[in-house]
């Protein structure tokens, strides 16, 4: 069975600008998280989506957004780029049906440079 | 608000038997997990407990006590290969808020 896939797995930016990340996740998932990994705040959740609706959110500015396709795919958005915003994205993929107990597989990350 | 405090660096010997604490404060959850991060990669699931206890699972073991507010990653016979970061991290609802990770080395 495929993996959680993300792309790109590198992007650099300036600020102000916007960004998109793709995620696929594993076949049969349908529940993708968002995470932030910053060496100074560590690992922070952004949102998780379930059958296309936002069903969880962490605690970052709306400048963060994201979707869910029908085919579970999410992608998020980050506008208006700021210096603080390079990190390494990482999607997570789970069945997304069993409450807080399923395990979540992470795919290998979007590594963002806003310059 | 929720928090997890782990050391931030652990040193072990080839062979050895090391463990990771974690200790959390958090309104409620419905389990501790454990990942294992190697430098440039994915975090990687390695073990879950929803209710206290030890679960094992080859090389790895890890505790809970919600009484005690306080979990632990076991890892046995240690190789060169486990030196990563390690995650505990509290489930919620359907998402992860981790701990502030511990970088384990291991020496031969």
């Amino acid at each position: 069975k495929a993996g959680v896939t993300q792309t790109p797995r590198y992007l650099i930016k300036t600020r102000g600008q916007q960004v998109t990340l793709s995620c696929s996740p594993i076949s049969g998932h349908r529940s993708v998280s968002w995470y932030q990994q910053t060496p100074g705040q560590g690992l922070q959740f952004l949102f998780e989506y379930f059958s296309e609706t936002q069903r969880n959110k962490g605690n970052f500015p709306g400048r963060f957004s994201g979707r869910q396709f029908s085919n579970s795919r999410s992608e998020m958005n980050v506008s208006t780029l700021e210096l603080g915003d390079s990190a390494l994205y990482l999607c997570a993929s789970s069945r997304g049906t069993s409450g807080g107990t399923d395990t979540q597989y992470f795919g290998p990350g979007t590594r963002l440079t806003v310059l | 608000g929720q928090s997890l405090e782990q050391p931030s660096e652990v040193t072990a010997v080839e062979g050895a038997i090391v463990q990771i604490n974690c200790t959390y404060q958090t309104s409620g959850f419905y389990g501790l997990s454990w990942y294992q991060q190697h430098d440039g990669g994915a975090p990687t699931f390695l073990s879950y407990n929803a209710l206290d206890g030890l679960e094992e699972t080859g090389r790895f073991s890890s505790f809970l006590s919600r009484s005690d507010s306080y979990g632990y990653l076991l890892l046995q016979e240690l190789q060169m290969k486990d030196s990563a970061s390690y995650f505990c991290a509290v489930s919620p609802a359907n998402n992860l808020f981790f701990g502030t990770g511990t970088r384990l080395t291991v020496i031969p």
